[in-house]
């Protein structure tokens, strides 16, 4: 298996721009998260969906931000305007809940964000 | 939020084994512990877990305390590919999903 894939790896937009990262988790994973990681504030859970559907979008730091699943294999994250203060780098994990497992998560390569 | 003790920083000479410590005094009967870890440049890995009895794999071991109030990750060997930052975790139950990533501990692994 390739792995999570996340798409751009590296963006360099100018605030007020829409940004879209892109990831496809592995094949059979029902579970998708989105973490934000800056040196401030580290490594953030944003949103995460089970079988398509958000379950907890509690960490998604206002409106500017929205996430979709459309599918089992894709999910993005829109931040739409950007502002510097965005600039981190988004990772996106996958993981999948048979019986008895737990919360082994699998991270993509992230995407690095700048905002100018 | 779950949340996790760990030194900030710690140093090992390459061959020799490293352990690496997590307070987690907070943590409910059904919580695993959960160690993962974040290479230069690289978004987090598993490393293991466990949840009352001590666990190996080819990665690392994990020692829990039996009250469950701490526990210790170790590394046998240390290689300089294990520099990394390593994240302790207590998570699962009815937050399944919900990994709370503390600042975790920056491994310097000396040649």
């Amino acid at each position: 298996d390739a792995g999570v894939i996340q798409s751009p790896r590296h963006e360099v937009t100018e605030m007020g721009q829409e940004v879209t990262l892109r990831c496809k988790p592995i094949s059979g994973h029902d579970y998708l998260f989105w973490y934000r990681q800056t040196m401030m504030r580290g490594l953030e859970l944003l949103i995460y969906f089970n079988n398509n559907v958000p379950i907890d979008d509690s960490g998604m730091p206002e409106d500017r931000f929205s996430a979709k699943m459309p599918n089992a294999s894709f999910s993005t994250l829109k931040i739409q305007p950007s502002e510097p203060r965005d600039s981190a780098v988004y990772f996106c994990a996958s993981s999948s809940r048979k019986t008895g497992s737990t919360d082994t998560q699998y991270f993509g390569p992230g995407t690095r964000l700048t905002v100018l | 939020d779950a949340k996790t003790t760990q030194p900030n920083s710690m140093e090992s000479n390459e061959e020799e084994p490293v352990h690496l410590p997590c307070n987690h005094s907070t943590i409910s009967g059904t919580d695993y512990i959960h160690w993962y870890r974040q290479l230069p440049s690289q978004g987090p890995e598993y490393v293991i877990h466990g949840l009352t009895s001590n666990v190996n794999n080819r990665m690392a071991s994990l020692a829990i305390a039996e009250d469950r109030k701490s526990s210790t990750l170790i590394l046998h060997r240390a290689t300089l590919r294990d520099a990394a930052v390593y994240y302790c975790i207590h998570a699962g139950g009815t937050s399944y999903g919900k990994l709370t990533f503390g600042q975790g501990t920056i491994l310097t692994v000396h040649p």
